[in-house]
């Protein structure tokens, strides 16, 4: 059965960091993309970025939102994709989804984690 | 980059409605466009892919369908659980990804 697992979410003040991990459970994660897609509170969905599969080398694309700001890692090792948030903002404070596509959509997502940012 | 419209923003109805939902993009040709469902306090739901394809388990009063730039979720005859907020999306645009705006579906 294939599960995404996020954590790492928490309280955090304008400017700080913190680091998301999504371990991926029943599939191999460097075979396919991972995304990370993220949605404020009471607001719609906003894609963040995404890491290619190995297959297309691991090319990472960011919202131009979070560029600069948020760096998307894998670790193959342990299954999971990261999601690092630097300088953050009042306006990151969102609910975390990984997701990975099959097909052009979004076939499974994890249950997200929540990030907030506040003083 | 693309824009996705989707309209309306709210929708009420009835159970045993017939409803329609647009995302109309801004641009591009693509089969690669997929409808999601969300409810409070849960992840997205895959209910549509490649515009037409009934994603496994999806019951079948869900449909897609496709006119040029313009694509339609329709949901045939409403049941109490489908009253959720709906999304689109195209994941064929590089370099970034576009939602739809998403519509709130309430009963009437």
């Amino acid at each position: 059965e294939v599960q995404l697992v996020e954590s790492g979410g928490g309280l955090v003040q304008p400017g700080g960091s913190l680091r998301l991990s999504c371990a991926v459970f029943g599939f191999t994660s460097s075979d396919h993309y991972m995304d990370w897609v993220r949605q404020a509170p009471g607001k719609g969905l906003e894609w963040v970025g995404r890491t290619r599969n190995k297959a297309n080398k691991f090319i990472i694309d960011y919202a131009a939102s979070v560029k600069g700001r948020f760096t998307i890692s894998r670790d193959d090792s342990k299954n999971s994709v990261s999601l690092q948030m630097n300088r953050l903002e009042i306006d990151d404070t969102a609910l975390y989804y990984c997701a990975s596509p099959r097909v052009g959509a979004y076939t499974f997502w994890g249950h997200g984690t929540l990030v907030t940012v506040s003083s | 980059d693309l824009q996705l419209t989707q309209s309306p923003s709210f929708l009420s109805a009835s159970v045993g409605d017939r409803v329609t939902i647009t995302c109309r993009a801004s641009q591009g040709l693509s089969d690669y466009l997929s409808w999601y469902q969300q409810k409070p306090g849960e992840a997205p739901r895959l209910l549509i892919y490649t515009a037409s394809t009934l994603q496994t388990g999806v019951p079948s009063r869900f449909s897609g369908s496709t006119s040029g730039t313009e694509f339609t979720l329709a949901i045939s005859s409403l049941q109490p659980e489908d009253f959720a907020t709906y999304y689109c999306l195209r994941l064929d645009t590089y370099p970034t990804i576009t939602f739809g705006q998403g519509t709130r579906l309430e009963i009437k």
